[in-house]
């Protein structure tokens, strides 16, 4: 069973263009959360979708970020007109009907 | 709300040597806990958890962790640590009420010294 894919793996982009992240999530799994860490920070809730249905996107900034999760194909997380304040890591994680979530490798977002 | 606070950001210990990484949280319901490795340049691997039953949660690479619910703690342990135990450890809530989201610490960083 692969575990969680993220990619890309590193994504550079300069102040003003589109960010775009992929998550699938693990076989058998319906609940994916995006996560971000900052320097020095843990990671911080973003947004937690189940297929085509955003259910708590409390921690997504309200302006330029947006999230899915489709029927078919993996999640995306869309950062548009990217600041350099933008830069971090940010996880998707998935899991089964019960709450353990599991990791990916992480996407690693530079702004120039 | 939930929070989580892991009181040392740096611990520095030399190989063999007994280890102990702190984590308190502080939440208005009850929760589960959790704590995750993060190797360097890589995600986050579940090391061990506490839902239910034994206070006292152990892993397959020798760490044990200990849920005190009147001192809301869960300390991370391990007797003797390797080179290899060097890494990032966060720990993180959540409450039990189905699927909802981590709430991480800052994390602590274990360096294992020869």
């Amino acid at each position: 069973n692969a575990g969680v894919m993220q990619n890309p793996r590193h994504l550079v982009r300069r102040r003003g263009q589109e960010a775009r992240l992929r998550c699938s999530p693990m076989k058998g799994h319906s609940h994916v959360y995006w996560y971000r860490q900052l320097p020095e920070e843990g990671l911080k809730f973003m947004v937690y979708l189940q297929k085509e249905n955003i259910i708590d996107e409390s921690g997504m900034p309200k302006e330029r970020f947006s999230a899915e999760f489709p029927k078919e194909g993996p999640s995306i997380l869309r950062i548009q007109q990217v600041v350099r304040g933008d830069s971090a890591a940010y996880f998707c994680a998935s899991s089964p009907d019960y709450n353990e979530q599991y990791f990916g490798p992480g996407t690693r977002l530079t702004v120039t | 709300a939930q929070s989580v606070t892991q009181l040392d950001s740096q611990v520095p210990v030399f190989e063999e040597a007994p280890v102990e990484l702190r984590c308190n949280y502080s939440s208005s319901v009850s929760v589960y806990l959790f704590w995750y490795v993060q190797y360097p340049n890589q995600g986050l691997q579940l090391l061990l958890k506490y839902l239910s039953g034994s206070t006292l949660v152990e892993s397959i690479n020798g760490f044990e962790a200990e849920f005190n619910k009147s001192q809301t703690s869960f300390h991370l342990r391990k007797p003797s640590v390797h080179i290899s135990d060097t890494a990032e450890y966060f720990c993180a809530v959540s409450d039990r009420q189905g699927n909802t989201p981590l709430v991480f610490g800052k994390g602590t960083r274990l360096s294992v010294i020869a």
